[in-house]
Order: C-alpha cells, then structure tokens, then sequence
C-alpha cells in the first residue's frame, strides 16, 4: 500500500516567519494530495489539497507543491501566526478515497 | 450544516469489556469512514461505507472490530472484547462521494484500562 513519511515532526517559527513541512510518497499512481490541521483536542480540518495534475496551488497564506517526478509535496505558510499551532497531517491517494496519512508535525508560533 | 457528530467524546473502559462508538455524518453523505487515530501518529483507515455496504473493510481487525451502518445514515463501530493496545482516539468522517473532501468528527477518545 501507500506509504507518506513526513518531516519535520517538530517545528518552530518565529511569529511572521515561514513554515515548511515536507511529504514524500511511495506509489507513483497517487493522484491526490491533502493537507489537514488538527489543532490540540478537536477533529482534522482540511486546509488545501492538490491533485496530480497541478504542480503548484495557493490560497491565501498557504501554498501546497507537487514533484510528481521526485514523489514529494510540501506546504508552506508564509507569514505565520499564532493561530497557525497545530499538527498538520499531509496524505495521499491513489485513488481519492483511501488516503494515506503522514505521521503529522507539531507546529508551534512563538510570539 | 452541521458537522460530523460522534458519541461519546470520551470513554474509560476495563480490558476484556465491550464498547461501541456512534457517529452520525453529515446529511446527504452517501460515503462514511471510521478512522483510528494513535497519539503522535495520522489516522488510520479502519473500514468505508457507501450508503449501507461496506466497500473497503480490509484493515478492520474482523476478529474483536465490527461496524454497521444499516439505513445508510448512522454507524456504529464497536469492539469486543477491547485490549490495552485498542486506547486511541476513533474518528468518523464523511463525504458527499468517494472522490470529495472528507469531513471529520470530533473524535472519541477510548481508554482501556
């Protein structure tokens, strides 16, 4: 099956600064790619996704890339805020319903 | 519209007991998934539903796990008997097909003593 394998599983920006958190997959056929942030105690919330026919897709402060070549995807918040803490979980799929999750990364936004 | 609803949010039960987890999912969600959520890790796919029949259950352990969703509206995911290892936080979610963004319930946390 699918394998997603996340890094870093621990991150810490300063209040303004970017965030990067990295995915790579190992079955080439995965079509689909989500990002969801959990925040402390509540349910998984999709923030942006990306299917394989887009290498890049933005909205707002977050942005999500594909390599489809490489088999990575990475999220990026620019500008971050405290509100931005959590654990974000990046996944796969091959076919847009049995998705694959990352193990997650803690993100933490010092004031 | 209301969310993904799922009871209880937290249940403390002694190994060897039974337990069962209810989630209601978004109405007119023809397709429902129950998730296992270990701490420090993603969830987990256990088993999906389209309408009524279970079209995916192929990483539910079928020998203590078991699941129904019998009008196509409402699940129930129960464990007998539950084991040390079962303690995680079971998640429900839903969406409107297969290919469409699923949305997640608040969880039930299970802790087995």
């Amino acid at each position: 099956g699918e394998n997603v394998e996340q890094h870093p599983s621990t991150l810490s920006v300063q209040e303004g600064d970017s965030a990067v958190i990295k995915c790579t997959y190992s079955d080439s056929a995965s079509n689909y790619f989500p990002w969801y942030k959990q925040e402390l105690g509540k349910r998984p919330q999709l923030i942006i996704d990306i299917r394989s026919n887009v290498g890049e897709k933005k909205d707002q402060r977050i942005a999500v890339t594909l390599n489809k070549t490489a088999k990575h995807f990475s999220l990026h918040i620019t500008e971050t805020q405290p509100e931005d803490s959590a654990v974000y979980f990046c996944a796969a799929s091959i076919n847009d319903y049995k998705l694959s999750f990352g193990a997650g990364t803690t993100v933490t936004v010092r004031a | 519209e209301a969310g993904v609803v799922q009871s209880p949010r937290y249940k403390i039960i002694e190994k060897k007991q039974p337990v069962a987890f209810w989630c209601n999912p978004i109405s007119g969600h023809n397709t429902l998934y129950w998730y296992l959520q270990n701490l420090g890790q993603g969830p987990e796919l256990l088993i999906r539903y389209e309408n009524e029949e279970a079209v995916d259950d192929s990483q539910l352990p079928k020998d203590r796990f078991s699941a129904e969703r019998l009008k196509g509206v409402d699940s129930t995911l129960k464990i007998q008997p539950a084991e040390l290892g079962d303690s995680a936080v079971y998640l429900c979610a839903s969406s409107p097909q297969p290919a469409y963004e699923q949305y997640f319930g608040p969880g039930t946390r299970l802790t087995v003593t």
